[in-house]
């Protein structure tokens, strides 16, 4: 069964620092997704990422994935309040039927 | 283009009873997952819905069904509840297995 391991799990950091959040799966797969969820709503997608070496910018979040490595990683740079949320990764998973496997969530919360 | 909606937004149950979460899925989107998500924990995937069969399913016990209709709107029933199915249910809806687009979800509370 495929697990899926984010690090840290709580992020505080100071307005204009870079940080990485990192994702990591036990077993092979070929697509990973990144979500974004602020307290007490929904999810909002921010990254698919389909293939080994992918690399997906939006703003000051960048996303990479590494297939062989079975690694992930969300990069923020220069982060402002306004990206403080909790941050999710979730790995596709296939074997007799399909599933998608979610990480436990990073919470990161940036100060001013 | 309208977004994805659920229904009811809140919902009080009790113990042992039957309940019926509704998802009406974005425009064009064919395919429809709904998942768990307890107070301070990831999602956790309960099933998916493609064409209206189901083509993938999590760790959840036959008590949690589903359906999606042929408008591709769709359904979660849950049965004979218990004090941990309290949560968030969220459903998203997708094209194939392209982005999700989420829903605002329904907080379930079971007493």
């Amino acid at each position: 069964e495929l697990k899926v391991e984010q690090n840290p799990l709580f992020l505080s950091m100071q307005e204009g620092k870079n940080y990485t959040i990192y994702c990591n799966y036990s077993t092979t797969s070929d697509r990973l997704y990144w979500y974004r969820q602020d307290p007490g709503k929904s999810l909002e997608s921010l990254f698919v990422l389909l293939s080994n070496g992918a690399v997906k910018q939006e703003g000051r979040l960048m996303a990479s994935l590494d297939t062989k490595a079975r690694l992930s990683t969300l990069h923020i740079t220069a982060a402002v309040h306004d990206l403080s949320a909790t941050y999710f990764c979730a790995v596709d998973y296939m074997d007799s039927n399909y599933q998608l496997i979610w990480g436990a969530g990073t919470k990161l919360i940036i100060k001013p | 283009e309208t977004g994805v909606t659920q229904s009811p937004t809140h919902l009080i149950k009790t113990r042992g009873q039957q309940v019926t979460l509704r998802c009406s899925s974005q425009s064009g989107h064919n395919t429809v997952s709904w998942y768990q998500q307890a107070l301070g924990q990831g999602p956790q995937f309960i099933f998916q819905y493609y064409r209206e069969e189901e083509n993938g399913r999590g760790n959840f016990p036959p008590r949690f069904s589903g359906l999606q209709f042929p408008n591709y709107s769709s359904e979660l029933n849950v049965n004979a509840l218990e004090l941990d199915d309290s949560a968030l249910y969220l459903c998203a809806s997708s094209l194939t297995s392209s982005e999700q687009y989420f829903g605002p979800g329904t907080r379930l509370t079971v007493t």
